[in-house]
């Protein structure tokens, strides 16, 4: 069974500074497309990246998404305010087909 | 952009069947997967199943005895249903939107607003 594992768990910022979020499959499927979610309080999760480094639509050009095979990741360049919040990878597994989350990196200030 | 509205009763007794509709605004019969995800108080993401117009499903292998998703495409509804509960079922509850292109690029958007369902006596 393919698990997906975000690190770090939390990851402590200020507002202009630079994050790097991993996201790390277990094996390999040959799809390798992964897509990454945010979540602010008391919100649902919103799409930002998908096929590993597209960005969603109305997505700011600060988050861009790398990687393939086993390791991905998801850097915001500049932190605005508004991104402290959970982030998720999300990998779509092919055989047999099912859909699995990260357990989640929060972003906090 | 289209709009997904989730309902249903908050609270189920164990044992019982948790039934929750979901209601789009956009034409279920196009070319989408109809999804549902929840997720338990504090904790993270588990994906629940997926239906499409066609009537093809995936459920996650652990719920699959107990989940049935399925579409009213004369209404815009997507239904899920979860016998069995138990405490470990309480969560909010997601219907979503997702794309599949290729069957290997799958990504989902959007989301509702989710619904929190508590199973308690």
């Amino acid at each position: 069974e393919i698990v997906l594992t975000q690190s770090p768990d939390t990851l402590s910022l200020s507002p202009g500074e630079r994050a790097t979020l991993s996201c790390r499959a277990s094996q390999t499927d040959y799809s390798g497309y992964l897509s990454w979610y945010h979540q602010k309080p008391g919100q649902a999760p919103r799409l930002l990246i998908f096929g590993a480094s597209s960005r969603a639509t109305g997505i700011p050009d600060r988050f861009s998404g790398s990687g393939s095979g086993t390791d991905f990741t998801l850097t915001i360049s500049r932190l605005e305010p508004e991104d402290f919040a959970v982030y998720f990878c999300q990998y779509f597994i092919t055989s047999p087909p099912r859909v699995a989350f990260g357990g989640g990196t929060k972003v906090e200030i | 952009q289209v709009h997904l509205q989730e309902s249903g009763p908050g609270l189920v007794k164990p044992s019982e069947t948790l039934s929750l509709t979901c209601s789009v605004s956009d034409d279920v019969s196009n070319n989408y997967y109809w999804s549902w995800i929840r997720q338990p108080p504090g904790k993270g993401l588990e994906y629940i199943g997926h239906i499409h117009y066609s009537g093809s499903t995936i459920y996650n292998p652990s719920l699959k005895s107990r989940v049935t998703i399925s579409v009213d495409t004369s209404k815009n509804h997507i239904s899920l249903k979860l016998n069995s509960v138990t405490a470990a079922d309480t969560a909010v509850y997601y219907c979503a939107r997702a794309s599949m292109v290729y069957a290997i690029h799958f990504w989902i958007d959007p989301w509702g607003q989710g619904t929190l369902v508590t199973v308690s006596s």
